[in-house]
């Protein structure tokens, strides 16, 4: 099983650009998360995904940030116009629903907006 | 709401010295409770979990007992190791129509085991 799957792994933007993130949950896995992690904030859940429906983005930080989900095997994160106080590291995490499984997450991407 | 309060650290040790870090919740419903462990660069790395009451969580040396009583799972391991020098997040998850919650995460606790 190759895990839950994250690109880029680093991304280096100028402000304003469009910023898209992508993941490839774990094959059979049907909720998605999003994460950014930062120093001041901590672990903050972005937004989720059950069976490819979004469920909860009442921790989207602004109207600039949207998800989506297409399929059960991809997801991305999109910020139009990215910003500086948008640098983070972005993790994308999977499970099956209604298990206790724990989640299994992505190695991030690393996001630097200048 | 669902919340995680973990001891700050940065928690510094030496090697072979015993290991506790506190974490208590807030939380509706009888949640399931995990540890995470962040190796530097790395994603979190599911380190141990426990579903239900006097559940005890064991992986790798470490242990967490669920305490309903106290709302705590804190974490234990007998002698850490230069190896175990990370960041620890304690976390909780709830389900509701079915469906995944997404897990609420303490603000961490960073490790430091010495030679």
């Amino acid at each position: 099983d190759a895990g839950v799957i994250q690109s880029p792994r680093h991304e280096v933007t100028e402000m304003g650009q469009e910023v898209t993130l992508r993941c490839k949950p774990i094959s059979g896995h049907n909720s998605l998360f999003w994460y950014r992690q930062t120093m001041m904030r901590g672990l903050e859940l972005l937004i989720y995904f059950n069976n490819n429906v979004p469920i909860d983005d009442s921790g989207m930080p602004e109207d600039r940030f949207s998800a989506k989900m297409p399929n059960a095997s991809f997801s991305t994160l999109k910020i139009q116009p990215s910003e500086p106080r948008d640098s983070a590291v972005y993790f994308c995490a999977s499970t099956v629903t209604g298990g206790n499984y724990g989640y299994t997450f992505g190695s991030g991407t690393r996001l630097t907006v200048v | 709401g669902n919340s995680v309060t973990q001891m700050e650290g940065p928690v510094t040790l030496s090697e072979e010295a015993f290991l506790t870090i506190n974490c208590t919740y807030t939380a509706t419903g009888y949640p399931s409770l995990f540890w995470y462990v962040q190796y530097p660069g790395e994603g979190l790395q599911l380190l141990l979990k426990a579903t239900k009451a006097d559940d005890k969580g064991s992986n790798k040396g470490f242990e967490a007992t669920y305490r309903k009583e106290t709302t705590s799972f804190h974490l234990e391991k007998g002698s850490v190791q230069v190896s175990d020098s990370a960041v620890y997040f304690c976390a909780l998850n709830s389900y509701s129509g079915g469906g995944a919650d997404g897990l609420t995460f303490g603000k961490g606790t960073h490790l430091i085991i010495q030679p």
